[in-house]
């Protein structure tokens, strides 16, 4: 079973902020905040990852509380292709390739 | 660099045959890992192969079986096809054991099994 609660689905304004939360209360001290997105009918993709201090890159930053039971995604400004389903994953770096996914936040970004 | 390719793209089977899908990574890497996605179970880990030996294995029937070559490229094969085998399966290649593995994800094939 996933080790992440998100909300299904959430909506944001193009242009705005969009900002995905994610609980993961049981998160064990060696293990990552990973981010992924699919968009419809394509592969997963990658788009960030942590452990316990704030990661940003070009996609989008990533803000994990203190207490490292949950995070939030920002997509600073958010454009029509950033609908999609977006996964909060949990796991082991460096150690296996397997990722659970759990159902994920269908983001729908309107004009 | 290429991405991760999959072929076929799509696949239409009937029941009771078998199917080979096929995976190439992006080069360099190392590690395979399989997944199916049904509307009704979403993504789920079919197995994962680093130099050529499998490391990992999800929750799937013995019909469901892979192998991984010299060259990093994988095979999964699914005999006596269902109809609930009807699915995406995507491949995704990380370059494990470095560190910064994000797993990268071919296109899918579409399987429909009628």
């Amino acid at each position: 079973d996933a080790k992440t609660t998100q909300p299904p689905s959430m909506d944001c304004a193009e242009g705005r902020a969009a900002n995905l939360p994610c609980n993961h209360s049981t998160i064990s001290g060696n293990e990552y905040v990973y981010w992924y997105r699919q968009i419809h009918s394509q592969g997963p993709q990658y788009i960030i990852h942590g452990l316990k201090n704030n990661e940003t890159n070009e996609m989008a930053s990533l803000i994990i509380t203190e207490d490292r039971k949950s995070s939030t995604l920002i997509l600073p400004h958010a454009t029509l292709r950033d609908t999609a389903v977006y996964y909060c994953i949990v796991r082991v770096s460096g150690n296996t390739g397997k990722l659970i996914f759990g159902q994920g936040t269908t983001l729908q970004v309107k004009p | 660099k290429a991405g991760v390719t999959q072929t076929p793209r799509y696949l239409i089977k009937t029941r009771g045959q078998q199917v080979t899908l096929s995976c190439s990574p992006i080069s360099g890497h190392r590690s395979v890992s399989w997944y199916q996605q049904t509307p009704g179970q979403g993504l789920q880990f079919l197995f994962e192969y680093f130099s050529e030996t499998q490391r990992n294995k999800g929750n799937f029937p013995g019909r469901f079986s892979g192998r991984q070559f010299s060259n990093s490229r994988s095979e999964m094969n699914v005999s006596t096809l269902e109809l609930g085998d009807s699915a995406l399966y995507l491949c995704a290649s990380s370059s494990l054991p470095h560190t910064g593995d994000e797993q990268f994800f071919g296109p899918g094939t579409r399987l429909t099994v009628l």
